[in-house]
Order: C-alpha cells, then structure tokens, then sequence
C-alpha cells in the first residue's frame, strides 16, 4: 500500500515563476492538505482540501492555491515566487478530518527559488 | 487550537528510556494530544495520541497528567533510529482538525 507520494523531490525556480507541485494521497484518503516548512522550523499549515473544495486555509497569501482532483489527488501552485517561498512543502492525507483521525506525510518537495 | 511547550532539545544513550516532556496549561477539554516525529530528510510522521487515559502503541507510550495539563511521551529503549524532532500538537475535537506545529524537540541519541 503506498503513502502519501509527492512529485518533484526537488526543484529550482527562479524568482517571479510559478510552480507546481502534485500530490497523491495515502490509497483510500479524502482528505489531503498541504504545509509549509522553513529550514529549522516546524511545518506551517497552508490549506486542505476534501471533495474537491478547499475548506480550511492557513496564514498564507493568495499566491498559494491548489486544487483537487475527483481521484483526491492534488495540486500546490505558487505564483509570483519570491526568495522567501524556499522551503520543504508537504503533502499530508487523512481520511476525513477529525481530531482523532491519524495523518500521514508525504517525504515533501524541496523548492529553491534564486 | 492551545499551544505547547516543548524543550528545544533532548539527548539520551541508546537502549535507555527516553521521557519527552509537554506543557500545554491551556487544554481544553475537547483537546487530544497528538505526537508526531520528524527523522532527517522525512516528513513527520504520526507517533501517538491520546484525550485522558495513559496510551501505549508499538512505538511509545503517552503519559497523561491527571490535570491534563502536561503530558510525557516515553520511548522505552531508544535506538539510533529514533533521533529526530518530536512535535507535542493539540487537536480540537470540535473542529476541522490540521495539524499546529511549534518547534518540537530535537532528540539525539547516543550509541
């Protein structure tokens, strides 16, 4: 049974590009969500999806939107890159949303912008 | 959600129990305490939780304090493999619930 799988491993961008990053869920999870992590910083939440509609976000500007997929599957695209959007972006799936529910992590996409 | 408090970092010899301390006086009684570990180069990942009563699973055991106000993760005979940062989170029962990561604590662990 495969986890939580996130493509690219790692990228580089250039400053103002725009970037996408894809994710596919733990098999029979709904519920997929996306954070944020600096270098020597705990994971920031960015936003979650559950059937195809965005239901919560984080502290994170409008350039950060995705998307999911029927399948649940999901996508992070960040336009307008700045220096400061470098970071460990990861992908996490649950099924459903409850607080007692476990929530698995993908190994993430390293994304350096110069 | 509450926030916890967590020491910036730990160190402990392998095969030795390792106790892993957190303060969270601002629990709430909807509140479930959730611990996830980061190994190097990893995404976290789910260790343990627990609402009131003391749990235990393969990997650890959550002590909870009666008051709910601090609680103890225990690793029982640490290995190499379990140096990483720990994450003390509290999850809303009540609510949406993703994931609100302080700093953790950095385990290291010594052959």
């Amino acid at each position: 049974d495969a986890g939580v799988t996130q493509s690219p491993t790692h990228l580089i961008k250039t400053r103002g590009q725009q970037v996408t990053l894809r994710c596919s869920p733990k098999s029979g999870h709904d519920t997929v969500s996306w954070y944020q992590q600096a270098l020597g910083q705990g994971p920031q939440f960015i936003f979650q999806y559950y059937e195809e509609e965005e239901r919560q976000r984080g502290n994170f500007p409008d350039r950060f939107s995705g998307h999911q997929f029927p399948n649940y599957s999901s996508e992070l695209n960040v336009n307008a890159l700045l220096l400061g959007d470098s970071a460990l972006y990861l992908c996490a799936s649950s099924l459903g949303d409850r607080a007692t529910n476990t929530i698995y992590f993908g190994e993430g996409s390293w994304l350096t912008v110069v | 959600d509450a926030k916890t408090t967590q020491p910036n970092s730990m160190e402990s010899n392998e095969e030795e129990p390792v106790h892993l301390p957190c303060n969270h006086s601002t629990i709430s009684g909807t509140d479930y305490i959730h611990w996830y570990r980061q190994l190097p180069s990893q995404g976290p990942e789910y260790v343990i939780h627990g609402l009131t009563s003391n749990v235990n699973n393969r990997m650890a055991s959550l002590a909870i304090a009666e008051d709910r106000k601090s609680s103890t993760l225990i690793l029982h005979r640490a290995t190499l493999r379990d140096a990483a940062v720990y994450y003390c989170i509290l999850r809303d029962g009540g609510s949406q619930g993703n994931l609100i990561f302080g700093k953790g604590t950095k385990l290291s662990v010594k052959p």
